[in-house]
């Protein structure tokens, strides 16, 4: 079975501060997707990243990159430079090759909190 | 603006209403999907839909009953529903339904209250 863990439900960090949101994973599958969402209170969700599990450089987009070490099975979003709109509800997420239909395997989510 | 329209935004409705909520995406994509979200937790699967085919049903209580008219659109429609149906229904689309590759891409949300 596949699992997604975060173990943080709360972080702060302050504006223009670089923060590390944790995400594990276990998962059978050769073939497998990792990916991070944010939702804003406002409820939509944002699709920010993604890695592959046979990519060999880690994921960047702007300010967000993916740390990921397969090895550990971990793949922990940095966020840098935070700014007052990151304050949000973040999810990591996984889905494997031949699972079913496309599924996604969500984490319990980090509520992150930027202050000025 | 989401690529992913999700109408109506907010909804109230009692528990003998019936009532229906509609996606609609125009990025070609094929796969389309239902969640529920309770506040502070991650989306729960609902359905989904490949190709206009409904290929997973999570075992929802058929008060809930999705339908594909076409590959743009999808609702949820509503009926008889209980006060712990209240939540968040997301919409999401993906290309495909197959590939570990594609992200989904959700839309707004409606924000349902059953009284």
């Amino acid at each position: 079975a596949q699992k997604i863990t975060q173990t943080q439900p709360g972080m702060f960090v302050q504006e223009k501060e670089a923060v590390t949101l944790d995400c594990t994973y276990d998962t059978s599958d050769p073939s497998y997707g990792l990916f991070w969402y944010k939702q804003p209170s406002s409820g939509e969700m944002i699709f920010l990243i993604y890695q592959g599990s046979y990519d060999q450089q880690n994921a960047t987009e702007g300010r967000y990159s993916l740390n990921f070490q397969k090895a550990r099975k971990s793949a922990n979003l940095v966020i840098s430079a935070s700014q007052l709109g990151d304050s949000a509800m973040y999810f990591c997420a996984m889905r494997g090759a031949y699972n079913q239909g496309g599924k996604l395997i969500f984490g319990q989510g980090t509520e992150l909190s930027v202050k000025p | 603006d989401t690529e992913v329209t999700q109408t109506p935004k907010h909804l109230v409705m009692g528990m003998t209403n019936k009532k229906s909520l509609k996606c609609e995406q125009h990025m070609g994509h094929r796969a389309m999907y239902w969640y529920k979200q309770k506040a502070k937790k991650p989306p729960e699967l609902m359905f989904v839909y490949s190709y206009e085919k409904l290929s997973i049903n999570e075992s929802v209580p058929s008060r809930f009953s999705p339908e594909c008219p076409n590959s743009s659109l999808l609702n949820l429609h509503l009926h008889a529903l209980q006060p712990e149906d209240s939540a968040l229904y997301l919409c999401a689309s993906s290309q495909t339904g197959d590939g570990d590759n594609q992200p989904q891409h959700f839309g707004d949300g409606t924000r349902l209250s059953i009284l």
